[in-house]
């Protein structure tokens, strides 16, 4: 099956600099990477998604890159702002694989005033 | 729209007891799914279900049941508590099988077994 790995698995930034969180799969048949945003003790929300056939993907101060080559996909948040604090999960969904989402163990960034 | 709805939202048991996790949505999904979240982990999943009638099993299956039987619930029981079964528990959906649909988590309970 598929397997996710995410790095790092905590990250510290001041306030107004860029985070960068890094995911691998290892299906080559996943076509479908979201990101998702988890405060402490709420759910898990969709921040951002990318489709395979996009190399990347930018809303306002979040982009997410994608290399289908090298099975690898990135969440770039520039400009972090205390409220940005939380963890963040990635995630690969196949077609052939009766559309399972396979998450990463999460990144825990920490934005400091 | 209520979204996805879970109860309760905390409960603690003994080990060797059973209970039933409730789960629904109204946004009419098809696909639903079961993940636990245990510290420091990502999301593993439980069980998920492509429609009423059919469901099939996750990652992490041993130990729970699920069923289908409308397009709304997707319960999951426990069938005898354990310890190793504490963790909080995310009830999800998203309109098909399709990849690319948004999928919606619920707001979880928090299991603890005694």
């Amino acid at each position: 099956g598929e397997n996710v790995e995410q790095h790092p698995s905590t990250l510290s930034v001041q306030e107004g600099d860029s985070a960068v969180i890094k995911c691998t799969y290892s299906d080559s048949a996943s076509n479908y990477f979201p990101w998702y945003k988890q405060e402490l003790g709420k759910r898990p929300q969709l921040i951002i998604d990318i489709r395979s056939n996009v190399g990347e993907k930018k809303d306002q101060r979040i982009a997410v890159t994608l290399n289908k080559t090298a099975k690898h996909f990135s969440l770039h948040i520039t400009e972090t702002q205390p409220e940005d604090s939380a963890v963040y999960f990635c995630a690969a969904i196949s077609n052939t694989n009766a559309g399972k989402s396979t998450f990463g163990d999460g990144t825990t960034l920490t934005v400091k005033p | 729209n209520a979204g996805v709805t879970q109860t309760p939202k905390f409960q603690v048991l003994k080990t060797g007891q059973s209970m039933t996790l409730q789960c629904a949505q109204d946004m009419n999904h098809e696909y639903m799914s079961w993940y636990r979240q245990d510290p420091g982990m990502g999301l593993r999943l439980i069980h998920y279900s492509v429609g009423a009638g059919i469901t099939d099993q996750g990652e992490v299956p041993n130990g729970y049941n699920v069923s289908r039987s409308t397009t709304e619930d997707f319960p999951l029981r426990l069938l005898s508590a354990a310890p190793s079964q504490t963790s909080v528990y995310f009830c999800a959906s998203r309109s098909g099988q399709v990849t690319g649909d948004e999928q919606f988590f619920g707001p979880g309970t928090r299991l603890t077994v005694l």
